[in-house]
């Protein structure tokens, strides 16, 4: 089955950069979504179709895909940033839709 | 605005099929996008379950495939979840949401707010 793997943790400073990356066979050819999810909540699209930010979400959030790996940035990081991000794609044939395991961001 | 919300029981027996329904608001279910189902296990990560189209077709996961079915209800703006034979496996919060195309990656743009369900005797 088809699989996309994260880091497990990040963890930086507020103002510092912080850089999540997703791995998968198929991210060449198919977009990569990412989701902030804070604790108990829904998640959030933070950027779509590998690196689009949806109205409202903070410039400082940026992703970009280079060959199997898709990398979301948070450019500056607020102690409100801090959640579990999770990346999602599917696969070459387009039978499965996954999400990567989740990486859970720390801002201290 | 587009709005989602889960409904359904919280507590499903062992062996029994769990249903869900998810009401749209601010967005005409018939107009487009596709629609699917998310869960999370407590303290796990998300797992897709299954996409739908208002003309019908369906997608699911392979893992569920067998177990699942989702549905629409075009004229109730409403789509729906069953899922047979549940275990504690299937216990976790069950998130309905809408899904843009994508070049059929379909990534999940809204999102409700999650119910959860526990399966117990």
């Amino acid at each position: 089955s088809y699989e996309l793997t994260q880091s497990p943790s990040v963890s930086v400073s507020p103002g510092q950069t912080a850089r999540i990356t997703c791995s998968g066979d198929a991210l060449p050819k198919k977009y990569a979504y990412w989701y902030q999810q804070r604790s108990g909540q829904a998640p959030v699209l933070v950027i779509y179709e590998d690196d689009k930010r949806p109205s409202g979400i903070p410039e400082r959030f940026s992703a970009s895909t280079s060959g199997t790996v898709a990398t979301l940035t948070i450019s500056g990081a607020q102690v409100e940033d801090e959640a579990d991000y999770y990346c999602y794609s599917a696969d070459n044939n387009g039978d499965q839709r996954v999400f990567g395991g989740g990486t859970k961001v720390t801002v201290l | 605005q587009v709005q989602l919300q889960e409904s359904g029981p919280g507590l499903v027996k062992p062996s029994e099929p769990l249903s869900l329904a998810c009401t749209v608001s601010g967005y005409a279910i018939s107009s487009g996008y596709y629609w699917g189902w998310i869960r999370q296990p407590p303290g796990k990560g998300l797992e897709w379950i299954a996409t739908i189209h208002h003309s019908g077709t369906t997608y699911y996961s392979p893992s569920l495939k067998g177990r699942v079915t989702i549905s629409v209800d075009t004229s109730g703006n409403q789509f729906f979840l069953e899922l047979s034979s549940v275990t504690a496996a299937d216990r976790a919060v069950y998130y309905c949401a809408r899904q843009a195309f994508g070049s059929g990656t379909f990534g999940p743009d809204v999102w409700g707010q999650g119910t959860l369900v526990t399966v117990s005797s």
